[in-house]
Protein backbone atom coordinates (compact mmCIF):
# COMPACT_ATOMS: atom_id res chain seq x y z
CA UNK A 1 0.00 0.00 0.00
CA UNK A 2 1.22 3.42 -0.67
CA UNK A 3 2.03 5.43 2.36
CA UNK A 4 3.74 8.39 3.65
CA UNK A 5 6.19 8.15 6.36
CA UNK A 6 8.52 10.56 8.42
CA UNK A 7 11.56 9.89 10.39
CA UNK A 8 12.77 10.34 13.23
CA UNK A 9 8.99 10.25 14.78
CA UNK A 10 10.79 11.58 18.35
CA UNK A 11 13.89 14.03 18.69
CA UNK A 12 15.89 16.01 21.25
CA UNK A 13 18.46 18.24 20.37
CA UNK A 14 19.96 21.41 21.50
CA UNK A 15 19.78 25.05 20.28
CA UNK A 16 21.89 25.59 17.35
CA UNK A 17 22.44 22.15 16.04
CA UNK A 18 20.69 21.80 12.33
CA UNK A 19 18.33 19.15 12.20
CA UNK A 20 17.21 17.37 9.51
CA UNK A 21 13.59 15.79 9.92
CA UNK A 22 13.04 13.13 6.69
CA UNK A 23 9.41 12.64 4.77
CA UNK A 24 8.94 9.86 1.97
CA UNK A 25 6.07 9.08 0.20
CA UNK A 26 4.83 6.05 -2.10
CA UNK A 27 1.97 7.64 -3.33
CA UNK A 28 3.61 9.17 -6.59
CA UNK A 29 2.92 12.58 -5.14
CA UNK A 30 3.82 15.32 -7.31
CA UNK A 31 2.87 17.69 -4.30
CA UNK A 32 4.40 17.51 -1.00
CA UNK A 33 4.09 20.09 1.93
CA UNK A 34 5.65 20.31 5.60
CA UNK A 35 3.31 22.17 8.03
CA UNK A 36 4.23 22.60 11.79
CA UNK A 37 1.31 22.05 14.46
CA UNK A 38 1.45 23.86 17.49
CA UNK A 39 -1.26 24.40 20.85
CA UNK A 40 -3.54 27.03 19.57
CA UNK A 41 -2.94 27.48 16.44
CA UNK A 42 -3.95 26.12 13.42
CA UNK A 43 -1.87 23.82 11.00
CA UNK A 44 1.00 26.89 9.78
CA UNK A 45 3.09 25.89 6.29
CA UNK A 46 6.50 25.65 6.34
CA UNK A 47 7.80 24.91 2.81
CA UNK A 48 6.07 23.36 -0.34
CA UNK A 49 6.99 21.70 -3.55
CA UNK A 50 4.81 20.80 -6.41
CA UNK A 51 7.45 18.77 -8.50
CA UNK A 52 11.18 17.79 -8.37
CA UNK A 53 13.71 20.86 -8.36
CA UNK A 54 10.73 23.06 -7.38
CA UNK A 55 10.65 24.41 -3.82
CA UNK A 56 8.36 27.13 -2.11
CA UNK A 57 8.30 29.18 1.36
CA UNK A 58 5.46 28.88 3.27
CA UNK A 59 4.00 31.33 5.73
CA UNK A 60 6.44 30.29 8.75
CA UNK A 61 9.60 29.61 6.65
CA UNK A 62 11.95 31.47 8.30
CA UNK A 63 14.93 29.18 10.04
CA UNK A 64 13.58 26.32 8.01
CA UNK A 65 14.79 24.91 4.35
CA UNK A 66 14.00 22.06 1.88
CA UNK A 67 15.06 20.21 -1.24
CA UNK A 68 13.55 18.10 -3.80
CA UNK A 69 15.62 15.93 -5.79
CA UNK A 70 13.67 13.11 -5.85
CA UNK A 71 9.55 12.87 -6.32
CA UNK A 72 9.66 10.55 -2.91
CA UNK A 73 11.37 12.58 -0.17
CA UNK A 74 11.14 16.42 0.91
CA UNK A 75 13.48 16.59 3.93
CA UNK A 76 12.95 19.77 6.05
CA UNK A 77 16.09 21.08 7.87
CA UNK A 78 16.65 23.09 10.53
CA UNK A 79 20.13 24.81 10.17
CA UNK A 80 20.53 26.32 13.81
CA UNK A 81 17.71 24.94 16.08
CA UNK A 82 15.85 27.30 18.29
CA UNK A 83 13.57 26.84 21.13
CA UNK A 84 10.70 28.25 19.17
CA UNK A 85 11.21 25.17 16.63
CA UNK A 86 9.73 23.40 19.64
CA UNK A 87 6.58 21.49 17.98
CA UNK A 88 5.00 18.64 15.89
CA UNK A 89 6.02 18.63 12.28
CA UNK A 90 3.71 17.12 9.90
CA UNK A 91 4.84 16.16 6.21
CA UNK A 92 2.00 15.79 3.42
CA UNK A 93 1.55 14.78 0.16
CA UNK A 94 -1.64 15.47 -2.53
CA UNK A 95 -1.98 14.52 -5.83
CA UNK A 96 -3.33 17.29 -7.45
CA UNK A 97 -4.08 21.58 -6.61
CA UNK A 98 -7.14 20.61 -4.95
CA UNK A 99 -6.74 17.30 -3.85
CA UNK A 100 -7.05 15.63 -0.08
CA UNK A 101 -4.11 15.52 1.62
CA UNK A 102 -2.05 12.47 2.77
CA UNK A 103 -0.60 13.18 5.97
CA UNK A 104 2.87 11.20 7.84
CA UNK A 105 2.61 10.43 10.99
CA UNK A 106 4.26 13.58 12.50
CA UNK A 107 7.97 14.20 14.11
CA UNK A 108 7.73 15.92 17.60
CA UNK A 109 10.75 17.49 17.80
CA UNK A 110 12.34 19.25 21.16
CA UNK A 111 14.61 21.94 21.34
CA UNK A 112 16.77 22.60 24.64
CA UNK B 1 -6.20 39.12 5.76
CA UNK B 2 -7.61 35.47 5.28
CA UNK B 3 -9.13 34.04 8.68
CA UNK B 4 -10.72 30.49 9.75
CA UNK B 5 -13.01 30.38 12.98
CA UNK B 6 -14.46 27.63 14.56
CA UNK B 7 -14.98 26.57 18.53
CA UNK B 8 -11.91 25.73 20.85
CA UNK B 9 -14.18 22.78 21.93
CA UNK B 10 -17.51 21.43 22.12
CA UNK B 11 -19.29 18.23 24.18
CA UNK B 12 -22.25 16.08 23.21
CA UNK B 13 -23.08 12.92 24.31
CA UNK B 14 -22.99 9.38 22.69
CA UNK B 15 -25.74 8.93 20.70
CA UNK B 16 -26.29 12.32 20.10
CA UNK B 17 -26.07 14.75 17.23
CA UNK B 18 -23.44 17.49 16.94
CA UNK B 19 -22.56 20.51 14.53
CA UNK B 20 -18.88 21.71 14.16
CA UNK B 21 -19.29 25.29 12.57
CA UNK B 22 -16.53 27.22 10.50
CA UNK B 23 -16.52 30.39 9.21
CA UNK B 24 -13.86 31.39 6.98
CA UNK B 25 -12.51 34.16 4.87
CA UNK B 26 -9.96 34.05 1.89
CA UNK B 27 -9.01 35.34 -1.01
CA UNK B 28 -10.76 33.62 -3.48
CA UNK B 29 -12.01 30.23 -2.95
CA UNK B 30 -11.45 27.12 -3.93
CA UNK B 31 -13.11 24.64 -1.56
CA UNK B 32 -13.71 23.45 2.03
CA UNK B 33 -12.17 21.00 3.75
CA UNK B 34 -12.97 19.02 6.62
CA UNK B 35 -10.03 16.23 8.61
CA UNK B 36 -10.37 14.53 11.83
CA UNK B 37 -7.52 14.03 14.19
CA UNK B 38 -7.15 11.90 17.01
CA UNK B 39 -4.52 12.92 19.84
CA UNK B 40 -1.10 12.30 18.81
CA UNK B 41 -1.83 11.17 15.26
CA UNK B 42 -2.17 12.26 12.02
CA UNK B 43 -4.98 14.52 10.35
CA UNK B 44 -6.90 12.19 7.90
CA UNK B 45 -9.37 13.98 5.55
CA UNK B 46 -13.00 13.80 6.14
CA UNK B 47 -14.57 15.58 3.26
CA UNK B 48 -14.31 18.85 0.76
CA UNK B 49 -16.87 20.92 -0.75
CA UNK B 50 -16.74 23.21 -3.51
CA UNK B 51 -20.35 23.73 -4.18
CA UNK B 52 -23.13 25.08 -1.86
CA UNK B 53 -24.98 22.33 -0.47
CA UNK B 54 -24.57 18.92 1.84
CA UNK B 55 -22.47 16.35 1.03
CA UNK B 56 -23.23 13.23 3.05
CA UNK B 57 -20.96 10.40 3.61
CA UNK B 58 -22.39 7.96 5.93
CA UNK B 59 -23.03 9.75 9.56
CA UNK B 60 -20.57 12.32 8.58
CA UNK B 61 -21.98 15.47 6.51
CA UNK B 62 -20.81 18.27 5.40
CA UNK B 63 -22.46 22.02 4.66
CA UNK B 64 -20.87 24.80 2.44
CA UNK B 65 -22.30 28.38 2.15
CA UNK B 66 -20.52 30.04 -0.16
CA UNK B 67 -21.99 33.47 0.15
CA UNK B 68 -21.63 33.67 3.64
CA UNK B 69 -17.91 32.25 3.98
CA UNK B 70 -19.60 29.44 6.65
CA UNK B 71 -19.31 25.37 6.73
CA UNK B 72 -20.33 22.96 9.21
CA UNK B 73 -19.48 19.21 9.60
CA UNK B 74 -22.76 17.21 11.70
CA UNK B 75 -21.80 14.23 13.17
CA UNK B 76 -24.72 11.83 13.78
CA UNK B 77 -25.05 9.06 15.99
CA UNK B 78 -22.35 9.63 18.01
CA UNK B 79 -19.80 7.23 19.09
CA UNK B 80 -17.29 7.54 21.73
CA UNK B 81 -13.86 6.98 19.06
CA UNK B 82 -15.66 10.29 17.73
CA UNK B 83 -13.50 12.03 20.20
CA UNK B 84 -10.79 13.81 18.51
CA UNK B 85 -10.37 17.76 16.82
CA UNK B 86 -11.83 18.63 13.63
CA UNK B 87 -9.85 20.63 11.45
CA UNK B 88 -11.43 23.32 9.43
CA UNK B 89 -9.50 24.18 5.84
CA UNK B 90 -10.61 26.40 3.13
CA UNK B 91 -8.32 26.42 -0.30
CA UNK B 92 -7.65 29.79 -1.63
CA UNK B 93 -7.10 30.92 -5.25
CA UNK B 94 -3.58 30.38 -5.00
CA UNK B 95 -4.60 26.43 -3.87
CA UNK B 96 -2.76 26.85 -0.53
CA UNK B 97 -5.15 26.03 2.70
CA UNK B 98 -6.19 27.98 5.32
CA UNK B 99 -6.50 26.44 8.63
CA UNK B 100 -8.56 26.41 11.55
CA UNK B 101 -7.02 26.06 14.86
CA UNK B 102 -9.19 23.02 15.22
CA UNK B 103 -11.87 22.07 17.50
CA UNK B 104 -11.33 20.17 20.27
CA UNK B 105 -14.95 17.34 20.07
CA UNK B 106 -15.46 15.42 23.58
CA UNK B 107 -18.06 12.64 23.81
CA UNK B 108 -19.73 11.50 27.19
CA UNK B 109 -21.17 8.45 27.92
Amino acid sequence: DAEITQSPRHKITETGRQVTLACHQTWNHNNMFWYRQDLGHGLRLIHYSYGVQDTNKGEVSDGYSVSRSNTEDLPLTLESAASSQTSVYFCASSKGDAGELFFGEGSRLTVL
Amino acid sequence: GQNIDQPTEMTATEGAIVQINCTYQTSGFNGLFWYQQHAGEAPTFLSYNVLDGLEEKGRFSSFLSRSKGYSYLLLKELQMKDSASYLCAAMDSNYQLIWGAGTKLIIKP
